[in-house]
């Protein structure tokens, strides 16, 4: 167990409001990603971190921003939900060695109605 | 750019049938190769991986070899049973990128 904790596991939102989605990992690991996953698209990087402030942008970063003040939390923020956001959100971690895993959270799931 | 091409599902086999899910993938370089099992309502969790060609990653019965000269990583169990239901994610990381490429995922169901 990687010690990841995605908060909240889910929510129902209209479109137009800010939504933060947290990722908490206990462990102090540098990289944390988070991605979408889509029937047919499978998952879909969002954005990533490098570190603390260190943060860059993955293929579907439109309408999403990040922000990482603390190693251990990872934020990802809708400022203004549309319903084409309405998906399975996953944060990952990566242990280790270049070669080393990503360690996925359980997930959010998130409907924009 | 880098890609993954997954074969469509869903796949239905019956327990103890044998599987393969196919994989194929564009990449720069020599990428590291994985996959993945999501179970329903949980995170994705590494099943294999193989960083090398002729690497065979093997877990819990399943088995991928890394094919460089066909570009692929299929993804084979001889008998699969219930418990193997699940969604299965072929993965690259493709030199020094921080970051996995996804396919589209083959959802697999096995009836008893």
């Amino acid at each position: 167990d990687a010690g990841i904790t995605q908060s909240p596991r889910h929510k129902v939102t209209e479109t137009g409001t800010p939504v933060t989605l947290r990722c908490h990992q206990t462990e102090n690991h540098r990289y944390m990603y988070w991605y979408r996953q889509d029937p047919g698209h499978g998952l879909r990087l969002i954005h990533y971190s490098y570190g603390v402030k260190d943060t860059d942008k993955g293929e579907v970063s439109d309408g999403y921003s990040v922000s990482r003040s603390k190693t251990e939390d990872f934020l990802l923020t809708l400022e203004s939900a549309t319903s084409s956001q309405t998906s399975v959100y996953f944060c990952a971690i990566k242990t280790g060695a270049s070669d080393s895993p990503l360690h996925f959270g359980n997930g959010t799931r998130l409907t924009v109605t | 750019g880098n890609s993954v091409t997954q074969m469509e599902g869903p796949v239905t086999l019956s327990e103890e049938a044998f599987l393969t899910i196919n994989c194929t993938y564009t990449a720069t370089g020599y990428p590291s190769l994985f996959w993945y099992v999501q179970y329903p309502g949980e995170g994705l969790q590494l099943l294999l991986k193989a960083t090398k060609a002729d690497d065979k990653g093997s877990n819990k019965g399943f088995e991928a070899t890394y094919r460089k000269e066909t570009t692929s990583f299929h993804l084979e169990k001889g008998s699969v049973q219930v418990s193997d239901s699940a969604v299965y994610f072929c993965a690259l990381r493709s030199g020094s990128a921080r970051q996995l490429t996804f396919g589209s995922g083959t959802q697999l169901t096995v009836l008893p």
